[in-house]
């Protein structure tokens, strides 16, 4: 079945640092959406992107969708105390959202 | 803001018990899913449900799982006899778009941690 797979694994950064989670599928993908689960909580959407190629940003956070559709990163740049959790991508299944493995963040100030 | 409501937040079982979790997901959405996470790990799909059926499920998904949705805003899962493994943060999800396939933002409730003794 597909498989969405992220590197790293965990991440850990000084305050101020950039950050890079990497999100592989084994199909390609109609879409792809990013989620971020603060520790204890819940996934909650950040953004989808659909294009090849796409390239969206939110405030210190640049998301890239690649040219095969199969791949897709989340830059965090300078990154602060409260962007500690686990940043997960998601790949559209026909009723589903398959997960990544997520990758952990952790910031010391 | 509207959101996903899940009731339990914690529920304690004994193994072999039948155990039932409620979400009660966005009232227009028409997509509803129950995903679980096992601590520390990646958040796996169970099943997703609409117009009244299951669409799709996974592998984990098996007879001793199943869902149902009572009335016009429960959406429930049932798990019939719950083993040690099954321990994990259960996530209901809902989503409004009319078209198929996952490509609308998901709304997660809180999740119910299901401990299995």
């Amino acid at each position: 079945g597909q498989q969405v797979m992220q590197i790293p694994q965990y991440q850990h950064v000084q305050e101020g640092e950039d950050f890079t989670t990497y999100c592989n599928s084994s199909t390609t993908l109609s879409n792809i959406q990013w989620y971020k689960q603060r520790p204890g909580g819940h996934p909650v959407f950040l953004i989808q992107l659909v294009k090849s190629g796409e390239v969206k940003k939110q405030k210190r956070l640049t998301f890239q969708f690649g040219e095969a559709k199969k791949n897709s990163s989340l830059h965090i740049t300078a990154t602060q105390t409260t962007d500690v959790g686990t940043y997960f991508c998601a790949g559209n299944g026909p009723d589903k959202l398959i997960f990544g493995t997520g990758t952990r963040l952790q910031v010391f100030p | 803001e509207p959101e996903v409501t899940q009731t339990p937040s914690h529920q304690v079982t004994q193994m072999g018990q039948e155990v039932i979790l409620r979400c009660v997901p966005i009232s227009n959405h028409l997509y509803f899913y129950w995903y679980r996470q096992i601590l520390g790990q990646k958040v796996e799909f169970l099943v997703s449900f609409y117009n009244n059926e299951i669409s799709e499920k996974s592998e984990i998904f098996d007879d001793q799982f199943s869902v149902e949705r009572p009335d016009g805003s429960n959406f429930t899962l049932k798990i019939r006899s719950t083993k040690l493994e099954d321990s994990a943060m259960y996530f209901c999800a809902s989503r409004d778009s009319i078209l198929r396939g996952m490509n609308t933002e998901a709304f997660f409730g809180q999740g119910t941690r299901l401990t299995v003794v």
